[in-house]
């Protein structure tokens, strides 16, 4: 059974800095994805990750996938307060059925 | 006007009622999902659809059904509502077609209270 584990689940952290949010999970993959979520509204797509070694970036935002250590990085460069919000990964399973297996969330604060 | 949405977006009911909660689309996705989401925590798969005929259970299906009326079309349905079933739901579709790497789309999100 695929699991998957976001850390920190929470984090506060001051503009300006930068910081990486870890996705970690437990069965072969090589489709991650990363979702964003504001506080009452739906989900928005931030990144697709479809193989290993893939890098995609999108303003303050770099996403990375490691296949083999069954990692992905979200990186945050020179916070501001606008990337407030809680982001989510999923994998998809890509075994027969394909579903989206998502982590618990990473809620981010970020302070002036 | 939205791609995906979601009726109605607010509900508040008592327990044993049954309630219906509807999604349709205008992506001309195939594929269509129920998520459910609780306070702090990631979203559960309840159902999902990759056709007209095909319905399959998720993680967390029991207390709860769906239907496919159509392409654009699908509903969940709780026979017997409970209050742990209290939650946000949310609709999502996707695509099956090359190169579209199964990316789904959510609505914007059913809030349900059950008293």
């Amino acid at each position: 059974e695929l699991k998957v584990e976001q850390n920190p689940l929470f984090l506060s952290m001051q503009e300006g800095k930068n910081y990486t949010i870890y996705c970690n999970y437990s069965t072969t993959s090589d489709r991650l994805y990363w979702y964003r979520q504001d506080p009452g509204k739906s989900l928005e797509s931030l990144f697709v990750l479809l193989s290993n070694g893939a890098v995609k970036q999108e303003g303050r935002l770099m996403a990375s996938l490691d296949t083999k250590a069954r990692l992905s990085t979200l990186h945050i460069t020179a916070a501001v307060h606008d990337l407030s919000a809680t982001y989510f990964c999923a994998v998809d399973t890509f075994q027969g059925a394909q579903k989206l297996v998502f982590g618990q969330g990473t809620r981010l604060t970020i302070n002036p | 006007d939205a791609d995906v949405t979601q009726t109605p977006r607010n509900r508040i009911t008592k327990t044993g009622k049954r309630i219906m909660l509807e999604c349709s689309q205008t992506k001309g996705h195939d594929r269509m999902y129920w998520y459910r989401q609780d306070p702090g925590l990631g979203l559960q798969l309840i159902y999902y659809s990759f056709d007209v005929k095909d319905i399959n259970k998720g993680e967390i299906s029991d207390g709860y059904s769906v239907s496919r009326q159509a392409q654009a079309k699908f509903s969940l349905s709780l026979e017997s509502a409970i209050p742990n079933q209290t939650a946000l739901y949310f609709c999502a579709t996707s695509d099956s077609r090359q190169g579209t790497y199964n990316e789904q789309f959510f609505g914007p999100g059913t809030r349900l209270t059950v008293l």
